[in-house]
């Protein structure tokens, strides 16, 4: 049972340049999101899903974007990698909807660094 | 908005003692108050969820309450051990969203 797969686990870029991070769960989860952690800030909002086909922006959405073809993989966008968004990201996944308050399934992140 | 404040401060104590740490939440009351624990380089993983009017809820030597009139919730750990070490992280839902505190690191020493 694998749970919230995220890849890489690390990653270093140069400013401007352009990558995804994928998430994938094997839960069957309705609910997925995408958070960052940095020192001091906690975990913050970037965008989630309540299903396949629906994203929405959470806190810090600028710079990120998203896309929910599937239940199963919910990947996350730079566009054009800025040093502000170096930053731990973690994929998280629950089941149901957005308003049952369910617990979070967290990945184990991924490690990203903007030189 | 809605805020929800942990304090940033790390918690030392002592191996056997109580850890007791505080989640505190502005103006409207969260129906439900749920909380995370973190080991370093890993994802939060959910330890308990609290309901608004269960005022106090349990799981082994974990304990949370819950206080509207404080607005704050209690995160107590009894018989606290070396590898109680972590930081504790709370969080609510607003509309849809699930919303985190900064999270309390906890230092148990034996």
């Amino acid at each position: 049972n694998a749970g919230v797969t995220q890849t890489p686990k690390f990653q270093v870029l140069k400013t401007g340049q352009s990558m995804t991070l994928q998430c994938a769960q094997d839960m069957n989860h309705e609910y997925m999101s995408w958070y960052r952690q940095d020192p001091g800030m906690g975990l913050r909002l970037i965008h989630y899903s309540v299903g396949a086909g629906i994203t929405d922006q959470g806190e810090v959405p600028n710079g990120y974007n998203v896309s929910r073809s599937t239940t199963e993989d919910f990947p996350l966008r730079l566009l054009s990698a800025a040093p502000s968004q170096t930053s731990v990201y973690f994929c998280a996944s629950s089941p149901g909807t957005a308003y049952s308050n369910q617990p979070q399934h967290f990945g184990d992140g991924t490690r990203l660094s903007i030189l | 908005s809605q805020k929800i404040e942990q304090n940033s401060e790390a918690l030392n104590i002592q191996e056997g003692k109580t850890a007791t740490l505080t989640c505190n939440y502005t103006n409207y009351s969260p129906a439900y108050l749920q909380w995370y624990r973190q080991d370093p380089g890993r994802g939060p993983v959910f330890l308990l969820l609290i309901r608004e009017n269960e005022k106090e809820k349990r799981k082994e030597r974990l304990k949370v309450t819950f206080d509207t009139t404080l607005k704050q919730s209690l995160f107590h750990i009894t018989a606290s051990q070396p590898a109680d070490s972590a930081t504790y992280l709370c969080a609510r839902y607003q509309g849809g969203k699930l919303i985190f505190g900064q999270g309390t690191e906890l230092s148990v020493k034996p």
